[in-house]
């Protein structure tokens, strides 16, 4: 166990939705990270907060936002869902700002129909 | 933004054999990690290499960052059934050490 939770474990939704993934951080972590995870793509770097504030940007598509809140954690919007969405998504936590070694949660499962 | 490539893309092994799996890139890597991914759960950090020539064990996993740091290596003695997954190696680069680049992985499966 890392830690680091995200609800919901799954989600089914249809093309056009919005969908909204949440992240809390291991306890004492300011950083929080998003990627994706897919079979043709691997796993991607979407975005970085630290502390409330946005630090770093990915190949994150504009239909997607994402914020963190001032108890730390996080929030990922996913709208005009399209069918290639479908992919696990990951939040990641770190105690330092932009530090590369993270602690993964254990996902999301999205799958667009 | 920096390249990796993991090899093999699979392999398939009986328990007790040895193996090695490689992640390289054309430019240097600041640092590198490997991380282990099973199926259903998120990455799980092994490792963290920085220095050219490193080497680190974890347990029955051998680590190697290569002296020119643009390619590392993972040796697994003696291959379990629980060694099973996705091994994963990546790098931070850019404005952000904390923009982690991986590669395609390796999915490693060991048969009883």
């Amino acid at each position: 166990d890392s830690g680091v939770t995200q609800t919901p474990k799954h989600l089914i939704t249809a093309t056009g939705q919005r969908v909204t993934l949440r992240c809390s951080p291991r306890s004492g972590d300011l950083s929080v990270y998003w990627y994706q995870q897919s079979l043709d793509q691997g796993l991607q770097f979407l975005i970085q907060y630290y502390n409330g504030e946005e630090r770093a940007k990915g190949n994150i598509l504009e239909r997607f936002s994402a914020q963190q809140f001032p108890d730390l954690h996080s929030e990922l919007n996913l709208s005009s869902l399209e069918l290639g969405d479908s992919a696990l998504y990951f939040c990641a936590s770190s105690a330092r700002d932009g530090y590369y070694e993270q602690y993964f949660g254990p996902g999301t499962r999205l799958t667009v129909t | 933004t920096q390249l990796l490539e993991q090899s093999p893309q699979f392999l398939s092994i009986q328990e007790g054999e040895n193996l090695t799996v490689y992640c390289n890139s054309s430019s240097v890597f600041s640092s590198l990690q490997w991380y282990r991914q099973e199926p259903g759960e998120g990455p799980v950090l092994l490792v963290t290499v920085v220095t050219g020539g490193e080497v680190k064990k974890l347990k029955r996993l051998t680590f190697q960052f290569g002296d020119a740091r643009k390619d590392s290596s993972l040796h697994i003695t003696a291959a379990q059934p629980g060694d099973t997954g996705l091994y994963l190696c990546c790098t931070a680069g850019g404005t952000s050490y904390g923009k982690l680049t991986f590669g395609q992985g390796t999915i490693l499966t060991v048969h009883p």
